[in-house]
């Protein structure tokens, strides 16, 4: 079955960066287009950015321009998101869901991945 | 940027009522609205797509509306399962953006 796998949860200290992988399965990995959305302890949904595995295009948000990175490695089926000078307000839950790909909806979530930043 | 506001941001009822929440978009987005419901440590779940899809395994007491820039999502009669949070994303160009959400709880 179709399935996102996300990395484990990270405890970072300002001003350093964190890799968040997602692993896909059960689809062809460059068919669909992988997005990022983070949510801070009891705070909305927030969509960061999206990569297409097939070419490796990316769009982000501009409150992340300059300080995210989305990547994919065709050969492991895992995209990347990583986000860089983190401070205390970067700490969130990361999704990476999937976009279906005629009606661009999200139809798949990884499991989340929490990441702390704390001195 | 597009913006998406929801309303409203929390709204009490009971079993058995008619509720709608709705998104508003800054600008005109045809149908590009998703539904997602959810629950406290779990993972967001699509409700609805394209404004009035109902995705397949969710319950037909919900339905979606709108065109343009004013989309509802309504729950015809509430059922216990479905106290959650609910969001609107417009999917109609990048950057992709959330409404802020809608606590639905328990009167």
């Amino acid at each position: 079955q179709v399935q996102l796998v996300q990395s484990g949860a990270e405890v970072k200290k300002p001003g350093a960066s964190v890799k968040v992988s997602c692993k896909a399965s059960g689809y062809i990995f460059t068919s669909y287009s992988i997005h990022w959305v983070r949510q801070a302890p009891g705070q909305g949904l927030e969509w960061m950015g999206m990569i297409n595995p097939s070419g490796g295009s990316t769009n982000y948000t501009q409150k992340f321009q300059g300080r995210v990175t989305m990547t994919r490695d065709t050969s492991r089926s895992t995209v990347y998101m990583e986000l860089r000078s983190l401070t205390s307000e970067d700490t969130a839950v990361y999704f990476c869901a999937r976009e279906e790909a005629e009606e661009d909806y999200f139809d798949c979530w990884g499991q989340g991945t929490l990441v702390t930043v704390s001195s | 940027a597009i913006q998406m506001t929801q309303s409203p941001s929390s709204l009490s009822a009971s079993v058995g009522d008619r509720v709608t929440i709705t998104c508003r978009a800054s600008q005109g987005i045809r149908n590009d609205v998703g539904w997602y419901q959810q629950k406290p440590g779990r993972v967001p779940k699509l409700l609805i797509y394209a404004a009035s899809f109902l995705e397949s395994g969710v319950p037909s007491r919900f339905s979606g509306s709108g065109s343009g820039t004013d989309f509802t999502l309504t729950i015809s009669s509430l059922q216990p399962e479905d106290f959650a949070t609910y969001y609107c994303l417009q999917n109609y160009h990048y950057p992709y953006s959330f409404g802020q959400g809608t606590k639905l709880e328990i009167k």
